[in-house]
């Protein structure tokens, strides 16, 4: 069964810390993604990555940083966490759009960030 | 650009009784569609999903979903809801440019409550 994993499912961190939120994919997929999602607004995209050591902004990228050195590894980085970072941090992969198919994404189960 | 908007943020529901839950989007290009599903403490899991070809689509669980290009919706249905059918569901859009990379959008979520 293909499986996008993400490392923790809870996390506890303290105001200023620099987090490490990881996801690794065994699909051999292009493109990779972090989301947050809250209460009421859904999904929201921080950054994805559509190759190796490719990077590009999402909607809400303030904050956040994001590391692909191998395909099947893809990083959120949170610099100096702050409290409005608690959040659910969804990772996602997909294919790449140019092979003209998009069977949506494939999810991991959530990394639940509290920041206090 | 793509938004995607549900009509409800929650819907209650009795056991056995049907269900539909709105959705419309706004795009200037074609676009293609997507269903996800998210139960409690779990990443979402992809329901269905519209490419091409008929309007209405079936999915996993015994939901359908019909595509109407005139009123850019995508509703989703399903004629009789058991209890396992609680959770939160996502409407998606993936626009079809090559400077998409094949990103979904994502509504804000609709909450469906079973109760016995």
């Amino acid at each position: 069964d293909v499986k996008v994993t993400q490392s923790s499912r809870y996390l506890v961190k303290r105001t200023g810390e620099k987090v490490f939120l990881e996801c690794v994919q065994d699909m051999d997929h292009e493109n990779m993604f972090w989301y947050r999602q809250d209460p009421g607004l859904g999904l929201r995209l921080i950054y994805f990555s559509y190759d190796v050591k490719m990077k590009e902004k999402g909607d809400i990228p303030e904050g956040y940083s994001v590391s692909r050195e191998k395909k099947e590894r893809f990083s959120l980085i949170l610099e100096s966490a702050s409290t409005n970072q608690t959040s659910m941090y969804l990772c996602a992969s997909s294919l790449s759009y140019m092979t003209g198919n998009n069977y949506g994404y494939t999810f991991g189960s959530g990394t639940r960030l509290t920041v206090v | 650009a793509q938004s995607v908007t549900q009509l409800d943020s929650q819907v209650p529901v009795f056991e056995e009784a049907p269900v539909e839950l709105r959705c419309n989007y706004s795009s200037s290009v074609s676009v293609y569609l997507f269903w996800y599903v998210q139960y409690p403490n779990q990443g979402l899991q992809l329901l269905l999903k519209y490419l091409s070809g008929s309007t209405l689509v079936k999915g996993i669980n015994g939901f359908e979903a019909e595509f109407n290009k005139s009123q850019t919706s995508f509703h989703l249905r399903k004629p009789s809801v058991h209890i396992s059918d609680t959770a939160e569901y996502f409407c998606a859009v993936s626009e079809l440019t090559t400077d998409s990379w094949g990103k979904l959008q994502f509504g804000a979520g609709t909450q469906v409550v079973v109760t016995p």
